[in-house]
């Protein structure tokens, strides 16, 4: 019945491997966020899917990031060739909808914590 | 680009009022969120104001005055489990984030 469920909960890996995100939003959200949180700071958007409409890739820092959304549900982020500034907890949101000016509260996962070595 | 402020931390005690500011420069604007994030939790939705004025739900209020940009939470009634940090998150369909205020509620 659940919320957002992601999954590792926590991830260690040497630097320069590749790692990947598992996201499982709530049954009939159709837009589906990711975030990453560092020590410290706020949640910083990373990419955003909303239906089948292509995705909002603006928050992604590199090249090396990228996701995707299999059949309107699962989202996977993957991280290729981690570096160490990469280490955060990764966070997943869902809403009903997410069109500007929606007040569609996102409702969060409890995150991945990435550490790179 | 967003520019979004609130304080670092602030303490309390047990039974008084906490309020919390945030103030926003954003590109758009349709909605303030706040949300409370235990230390290793998940956000969890607390309040969202689009219109100017104060929005109340049991011990936590949340105003928003558009024109000067500006919203705090209101937090009354302090609990030790009101212990968290507080994000101020700006809908503009994606959420832009402060970086949250930590709130210690004291004995």
């Amino acid at each position: 019945g659940a919320g957002v469920s992601q999954s590792p909960s926590n991830k260690v890996t040497e630097k320069g491997k590749d790692v990947e995100l598992r996201c499982d939003p709530i049954s009939g959200h159709t837009a589906l966020y990711w975030y990453r949180q560092s020590l410290g700071q706020g949640l910083e958007f990373l990419i955003y899917f909303q239906g089948n409409s292509a995705p909002d890739k603006s928050g992604l820092p590199s090249d090396r990031f990228s996701a995707e959304r299999t059949g309107g549900s699962v989202s996977t982020l993957t991280i290729q060739r981690t570096q160490q500034e990469d280490s955060a907890v990764y966070l997943c949101a869902s809403s009903l909808e997410g069109a500007a000016g929606s007040n569609q509260p996102q409702h969060f996962g409890d995150g991945t914590r990435l550490s790179i070595l | 680009g967003q520019n979004i402020d609130q304080p670092t931390e602030m303490t309390a005690t047990e039974g008084a009022i906490v309020q919390i500011n945030c103030t926003y420069q954003t590109s758009g604007f349709n909605g303030l969120f706040w949300y409370q994030q235990h230390a290793g939790e998940a956000p969890t939705f607390l309040s969202y104001n689009v219109l100017d004025g104060l929005e109340e739900k049991g011990r936590f209020s949340s105003f928003l005055s558009r024109s000067k940009g500006y919203s705090y939470l209101l937090l009354k009634e302090l609990q030790m489990k009101d212990s968290a940090s507080y994000l101020c998150a700006v809908n503009d369909y994606k959420l832009s984030f402060g970086a949250g205020t930590t709130v210690t509620v004291r004995a």
